[in-house]
C-alpha cells in the first residue's frame, strides 16, 4: 500500500484557473508538509501542520491555500495560478517531534 | 537528457566505485541530518539520518559522516551500482522557537551518475 499518495499526479492548466491537489497518508503519522521543487530541483518547504493546525507558513502566496480535513488528509488549492506556478508539489508527512519525512510521488503542475 | 540546465552538482562514478556526496549546512543549531535519494520521476526517499551527538553512522552499503566543526555532512555510497543513479539531498532538522516543531531545510542536490 502506499504510503503517502497525491493526486493527480499530473496537472496541465491555464493562467488564472484555480486547481486542487490532494494527499493522503496511512502512516498514522501526525504532521503533514506541502513542498515545491522548482526546475533546478531545488526543494522548499511550503506549508506544515500538525494535527489539522496549520504551524509553518514559508512566505508563500496567499493565492495558495492548503486545508486539512483530517490529520491524515492535507490538500492544496491554488487560485488564480501563474505561470511561475509549474513545478512539482510534493506532500510528506512525519511523526510529531521526529525530523524523518515520508515523501509522495509529487504532482506535476504546468501552467500554460 | 535530464540533467540539461538543471546546474546541480554532479557526480560521475563506475559502477563498483565508491562515492562520497558532501553537503555543507549553514544552521549550527541543527540538531538532525537526513539523506534523501530522488530517483527521476519520483519523491524524495529517505537512505539514512544521523543526529547532532554522533560523528558516524552506518547503513547498508551507506555511511553518513558529520562534522559539525565545519558543519558539513557526507554520504559515502560503497560499491556504487547503476541503481544509486539520482539526486542526493542533504537535509538539516532545526526545531522551532518553541521546541515542538521540526523543520527540514534541503541543499541544493548532487546528481550521481553511475556508469557501467
Amino acid at each position: 500500500d502506499t504510503a503517502v499518495s497525491q493526486t493527480p499526479k499530473y496537472l496541465v492548466t491555464q493562467m488564472g484557473n484555480d486547481k486542487s491537489i490532494k494527499c493522503e497518508q496511512n502512516l498514522g503519522h501526525d504532521t503533514m508538509y506541502w513542498y515545491k521543487q522548482d526546475s533546478k530541483k531545488f526543494l522548499k518547504i511550503m506549508f506544515s501542520y500538525n494535527n489539522k493546525e496549520l504551524i509553518i507558513n514559508e512566505t508563500v502566496p496567499n493565492r495558495f491555500s492548503p486545508k486539512s480535513p483530517d490529520k491524515a488528509h492535507l490538500n492544496l488549492h491554488i487560485n488564480s495560478l501563474e505561470l511561475g506556478d509549474s513545478a512539482v508539489y510534493f506532500c510528506a508527512s512525519s511523526r510529531q517531534g521526529l525530523g524523518t519525512q515520508y515523501f509522495g510521488p509529487g504532482t506535476r503542475l504546468l501552467v500554460l | 537528457g535530464e540533467s540539461v540546465g538543471l546546474h546541480l552538482p554532479t557526480l560521475s562514478v563506475q559502477e563498483g566505485d565508491n562515492s562520497i556526496i558532501n553537503c555543507a549546512y549553514s544552521n549550527s543549531a541543527s540538531d538532525y541530518f537526513i539523506w534523501y535519494k530522488q530517483e527521476s520521476g519520483k519523491g524524495p526517499q529517505f537512505i539514512i539520518d544521523i543526529r547532532s551527538n554522533m560523528d558516524k553512522r552506518q547503513g547498508q552499503r551507506v555511511t553518513v559522516l558529520l562534522n559539525k566543526t565545519v558543519k558539513h555532512l557526507s554520504l559515502q555510497i560503497a560499491a556504487t551500482q547503476p541503481g544509486d543513479s539520482a539526486v542526493y539531498f542533504c537535509a538539516e532538522n532545526t526545531r522551532n522557537s518553541g521546541g515542538s516543531n521540526y523543520k527540514l531545510t534541503f541543499g541544493k542536490g548532487t546528481l550521481l551518475t553511475v556508469n557501467p
